[in-house]
């Protein structure tokens, strides 16, 4: 596969469950994002990673648990959500350089998530 | 913190016409990036066209267009000749690079539908 994958695409859980999303990047970027797209409401960043270092955390609650093993997987734990954490979760990656040099971040498809 | 308005939710245009889209943001930095990524329904976000800041010549891409107006911190998006695969969610984002991340602060999109 090419680009940024997800899974799963859709996941539907209860409040009291334990899931993970997984998403892997096969474009050799060094940096890896979490994003949270709900309805009407601009995105937002979640996490950052920079070479498998968490540099980034936008005051998200304790219930989401992000993990990077390596500079190609990202994952997000998620445990005893609330109805208002369902969302699309897009993950995306990039190359950072030194400087302020910038390059395009890239895009996964996105996990849809339910909490019931 | 920088933000990121799009003041048109919903937006439709006929096809082979042009329409624009708006955008305005808020920063008090001098050297950032702006772009505009495309979601098309149930497909990942893809990227539409970027410009540098310190550019004053508008940037383009094919029938993407922008009008970057620094001053007055506006971003408008312009799409000539619509064509049916232009149907997607259209979200402006704001960025400066650092070294630590690169931190997108998108605006909450706005909804272009091109009829047949």
């Amino acid at each position: 596969e090419t680009g940024v994958t997800q899974t799963p695409r859709h996941l539907v859980m209860g409040m009291t469950n334990k899931k993970s999303l997984k998403c892997e990047q096969h474009l050799g970027h060094n940096a890896m994002y979490w994003y949270k797209q709900s309805a009407k409401k601009p995105l937002e960043l979640m996490f950052v990673y920079n070479f498998k270092e968490q540099t980034e955390n936008n005051s998200v609650p304790s219930r989401f648990s992000p993990e990077c093993p390596n500079s190609s997987h990202l994952f997000l734990h998620l445990h005893t959500l609330q109805p208002e954490d369902s969302a699309l979760y897009l993950c995306a990656s990039s190359q950072l350089t030194s400087g302020e040099i910038y390059n395009e971040q890239f895009f996964g498809p996105g996990t849809r998530l339910t909490v019931l | 913190a920088q933000t990121v308005t799009q003041s048109q939710p919903e937006m439709s245009v006929q096809e082979a016409e042009t329409v624009t889209l708006s955008c305005t943001y808020d920063t008090s930095e001098n050297n950032y990036y702006l772009f505009w990524y495309k979601q098309p329904p149930s497909r990942q976000m893809i990227l539409v066209i970027r410009q540098e800041a310190y550019k004053q010549q508008n940037a383009t891409e094919n029938r993407f267009s922008v009008n970057f107006q620094k001053a007055a911190k506006s971003f408008s998006l312009k799409i000539s000749d619509s064509q049916l695969g232009d149907t997607a969610m259209y979200f402006c984002a704001f960025m400066k690079p650092d070294n630590y991340g690169q931190n997108f602060v998108f605006g909450p999109g706005t909804r272009l539908s091109v009829l047949p």
